[in-house]
């Protein structure tokens, strides 16, 4: 069984950059999140998906950042116009979606903006 | 709004000592999930365990225990016997259900260090 995989591992970009990140979910699980964690803080909601549909956003959320989930398979997260404030680590997590499930997390995408 | 709170924010013990890792969570909800998360060095976090709010026994898995008391709305960890390897920051989280999703909240960590 493989678990949530996440691409690039590491994203060092210049500040006004765009940069996409790409999760994919444990297969037959249709419910996929995305969560950031800055140093010394645990992971904070950003937004989630049942299937392709996304369900929730959190006000974190701002208009630079945007989250798809064609064919409620794997998720792409972007930002555009980075700024130094958005270096963090995204993680991605999935779950299977039948009730309040457990979430499985992937390694992670480390961005550090310049 | 839910809330979790990890007050000890590190701790260092030595091999073989154990160690209780406090949660506290505040939610209105009377339905909740409760969650351990390690996350050692490398960064992944790896579930630990899941509870919910109609299950207050205690549980046990080789050389860790969780105390989930609703009465104080904690849920800690213990750690018997620690061992190097047991080094990482370890995250309480909840969640609740909502027709728009469970997403987690978590606590801030705490950084445990167990010295040989």
């Amino acid at each position: 069984d493989t678990g949530v995989s996440q691409d690039p591992r590491h994203k060092i970009t210049k500040r006004g950059q765009n940069v996409t990140f790409r999760c994919d979910p444990i297969s037959e699980h249709n419910r996929l999140y995305w969560y950031r964690q800055t140093l010394g803080q645990g992971p904070e909601f950003l937004t989630y998906f049942q299937n392709e549909a996304q369900l929730e956003k959190s006000r974190l959320l701002s208009d630079r950042f945007s989250a798809e989930r064609p064919k409620g398979s794997f998720s792409t997260l972007e930002i555009q116009r980075t700024e130094q404030g958005d270096s963090a680590m995204y993680l991605c997590a999935s779950s299977l979606g039948q009730r309040t499930d457990t979430q499985y997390f992937g390694p992670g995408t480390r961005l550090t903006v310049l | 709004a839910q809330k979790v709170t990890q007050a000890q924010t590190e701790i260092s013990v030595v091999e073989k000592e154990d160690v209780t890792l406090d949660c506290v969570y505040e939610t209105r909800d009377t339905t909740y999930y409760l969650f351990w998360y390690k996350q050692p060095p490398s960064g992944e976090l790896v579930f630990l365990i899941r509870r919910n709010s109609f299950d207050e026994q205690n549980e046990i898995s080789g050389r860790y225990s969780w105390n989930f008391q609703k009465s104080t709305s904690s849920f800690n960890f213990t750690i018997t016997a620690s061992q190097v390897v047991d080094s990482a920051v370890y995250f309480c989280a909840l969640s609740v259900k909502k027709s728009s999703g469970d997403k987690l909240t978590f606590g801030t960590g705490t950084r445990l260090a167990v010295r040989p």
